[in-house]
């Protein structure tokens, strides 16, 4: 089975540095992605790595290292907006050609002025 | 907008019943998959279809039914509904080159009374 722990709320100031981690356990590890979800509102994509390393798109990195079974997404010169939560989700193989993704539970973030 | 399209937004019914709900993918999309989303579970993924074979099952419950069908939409079935069944239910799809890459749609929010 797949299981992903990462923290329910964290709470930052605006302008300020994030970082939210994901440590999950899997067979079968492919990569981890991460997605966001305002309230009310549908996850969107934001990073996948596949690889060690980070991965930089615009204000936000995604890190991973799959020897520690362990990742995250930092987020950089925070705006209200990024107030959502994000999910961490682990992308493992189900057979037949086919990836199934697994999702952590989610860490809700609270950008403060 | 991702391009995923849901309906209905909102769906309201008894306990007992069954119901439909029915997703549109992206264009040049062949997977399609369901994922039901309720406060205590997070994002739990049900099933996916790709070009209108099943190809992964997750935690869908033997009440819960889906296909897709050769225009690519596809429909989730739910019946002999219970409280607990409320939730969000949201439709997403790939393609087959990314399928770490998922675009949801806006979801169905499902209220059983």
């Amino acid at each position: 089975g797949q299981s992903l722990e990462q923290p329910s709320e964290v709470t930052a100031v605006e302008g300020a540095i994030v970082q939210i981690n994901c440590t999950y356990q899997t067979s079968g590890f492919y990569g981890l992605s991460w997605y966001q979800q305002h309230d009310g509102g549908a996850p969107t994509f934001l990073s996948y790595n596949a690889l060690d390393g980070l991965e930089e798109t615009g204000r936000f990195s995604s890190f991973l290292s799959r020897s520690d079974s362990y990742g995250y997404l930092l987020l950089q010169e925070l705006q209200m907006k990024d107030s959502a939560s994000y999910f961490c989700a682990v992308r493992g193989y189900s057979g037949a050609g086919s990836y199934q993704l697994t999702f952590g539970k989610g860490t809700k973030l609270s950008v403060i002025p | 907008d991702s391009g995923v399209t849901q309906t209905p937004k909102h769906l309201i019914t008894a306990t007992g019943q069954r119901v439909t709900l029915r997703c549109s993918p992206r264009s040049g999309d062949l997977s399609v998959y369901w994922y039901q989303q309720s406060l205590d579970q997070g994002l739990q993924f049900l099933i996916q279809y790709y070009n209108g074979e099943e190809r992964a099952k997750g935690n869908i419950l033997e009440r819960f039914s889906a296909q897709q069908f050769p225009d690519l939409h596809s429909e989730l079935n739910l019946s002999s509904l219970e409280l607990g069944d409320s939730a969000l239910y949201f439709c997403a799809s790939s393609s087959e080159s990314s399928q770490e890459t998922q675009y949801f749609g806006p979801g169905t929010r499902l209220l059983v009374l």
